[in-house]
């Protein structure tokens, strides 16, 4: 079945510092994938996604693209901040269009000044 | 206007009660889920609802029912509830038919924390 694997965290930075959270998955047919942030004590959020491969999506600064070849969806930023810390979670959802996600085991990021 | 509502958001019970969730989406969305995360943050789809039709029934034991009773509401009841049930329970929507469908955005709730003692 399908699966995504996450790095284990959790990661802790110091602000400004660059930012690369690995994944990468399996799966059949044409998934999509995507990037889910969860802050302390909401739900989740969609951060960014990609549908097919080479696409590139990128939100507040966040990116990361599709790479069939490697099938990986690494989570990228530049520059982080305080405000980042979360825990981010890899998803892909499959090609049959009903819009299950799987989801990674989840990363949590502490940014400190 | 909370999108996705989940009530309540913490809930404390002891081991053999029955208990239920309500979840509600304002988005007009046709799909709507349940998931379950651990004490280990790991996220796993447990039910999925189109238009009141269940179309996801992932290996979940049949102390747990969910129920539709319209799009726009999804429940989740849980019988005889066991220690391995402690989790945090979250709702989500999704338009998955129809025009603007099928962007695989989910919106979740703020979930409902389940401690069972």
């Amino acid at each position: 079945g399908d699966s995504v694997t996450q790095m284990e965290g959790p990661v802790t930075l110091s602000e400004e510092a660059f930012l690369t959270i690995n994944c990468t998955y399996t799966a059949t047919g044409y998934p999509s994938l995507f990037w889910y942030v969860q802050y302390p004590g909401e739900g989740l959020q969609l951060l960014l996604k990609a549908t097919k491969a080479d696409d590139k999506g990128s939100n507040k600064g966040f990116e990361a693209t599709y790479r069939k070849e490697t099938t990986s969806f690494h989570l990228e930023k530049g520059s982080v901040q305080v405000s980042d810390s979360a825990v981010y979670f890899c998803a892909l959802s499959d090609s049959f269009g009903n819009e299950k996600l799987t989801f990674g085991t989840g990363t949590r990021l502490t940014i400190i000044p | 206007d909370t999108a996705v509502s989940q009530t309540p958001k913490y809930l404390v019970t002891q081991m053999g009660n029955d208990k239920s969730i309500k979840c509600e989406q304002n988005l007009g969305h046709d799909t709507m889920y349940w998931y379950k995360q651990d004490s280990k943050k790991f996220l796993k789809i447990m039910f999925s609802y189109n238009n009141k039709e269940l179309i996801i029934n992932e290996t979940v034991p049949n102390r747990f029912s969910p129920k539709s009773p319209d799009k726009a509401h999804l429940n989740l009841h849980i019988n005889s509830l066991e220690l391995g049930d402690s989790a945090v329970y979250f709702c989500a929507s999704s338009q998955v038919f129809g025009e603007g469908g099928n962007t695989g955005e989910l919106f979740f709730g703020e979930g409902s924390r389940l401690t069972v003692l």
